[in-house]
């Protein structure tokens, strides 16, 4: 079965960055697009990015466009995320998740695996 | 970017009661459009998928249904395991949306 481990977050100081790491397992990754998905405390889900396989396509939620970068390794079976400029608003749950399987056609893409997550707090 | 509004935020509801929730895109999606359960502490749970479609294992109680700019997320009898908050999703543009989520909670 699939399987998704985020490691990497942690406690940073505003203006910072950090890079969030997702090492996927189970599944043939190279065939995804693969998502970033965040969640402050106490608040709704907020898509951040996704990447298609190979890195060719990046999407970003356009409030972090700049210093959000998502990458890929598809031989390391692995998604990043870094983040520059680290604030305060930043402080939530990441999550990665699977999203597109370029192999099927016809089917609605949703995010159908989510690792655990990772939690990120920006604080001095 | 496509924008995403479900109605109502919260509700409260009995175990067994018919619960309604909707979602409304800012345009139309076709039947590009997900639901999600989430528990506190843990991550999202994929319900349905393409508007109407049961992801494997999801009790059928649960149903969705809609196309273009209006969906609904059904739960036919409400168990206390049904307690959570769900998300619709649109994934029409490559860039992904949210709503800004239905909490379920215990009258």
């Amino acid at each position: 079965e699939a399987q998704l481990v985020e490691s990497g977050g942690g406690l940073v100081q505003p203006g910072g960055s950090l890079r969030l790491s997702c090492a996927a397992s189970g599944f043939t990754f190279s065939r995804y697009w693969m998502s970033w998905v965040r969640q402050a405390p106490g608040k709704g889900l907020e898509w951040v990015a996704n990447i298609k396989p190979d890195g060719s396509e990046k999407y970003y939620v356009d409030s972090l466009k700049g210093r959000f970068t998502i990458s890929r390794d598809d031989a390391k079976n692995s998604l990043y995320l870094h983040i520059s400029r680290l604030r305060a608003d930043d402080t939530a749950m990441y999550y990665c998740a699977r999203d597109w399987d370029i192999a099927i056609f016809g089917v609605v893409p949703s995010f159908d695996y989510w690792g655990q997550g990772t939690l990120v707090t920006v604080s001095s | 970017d496509i924008q995403m509004t479900q109605s109502p935020s919260s509700l409260s509801a009995s175990v067994g009661d018919r619960v309604t929730i909707t979602c409304r895109a800012s345009q139309s999606i076709s039947s590009y459009l997900n639901w999600y359960q989430q528990k506190p502490g843990k991550a999202p749970n994929l319900l349905i998928y393409g508007a109407s479609s049961s992801q494997s294992g999801v009790p059928s109680r649960f149903s969705g249904s809609g196309s273009g700019t209006d969906f609904t997320l059904i739960i036919s009898s409400l168990q206390p395991e049904d307690f959570a908050t769900y998300y619709c999703q649109q994934s029409y543009s490559k860039g992904r949306t949210f709503g800004q989520g239905t909490k379920v909670e215990s009258k």
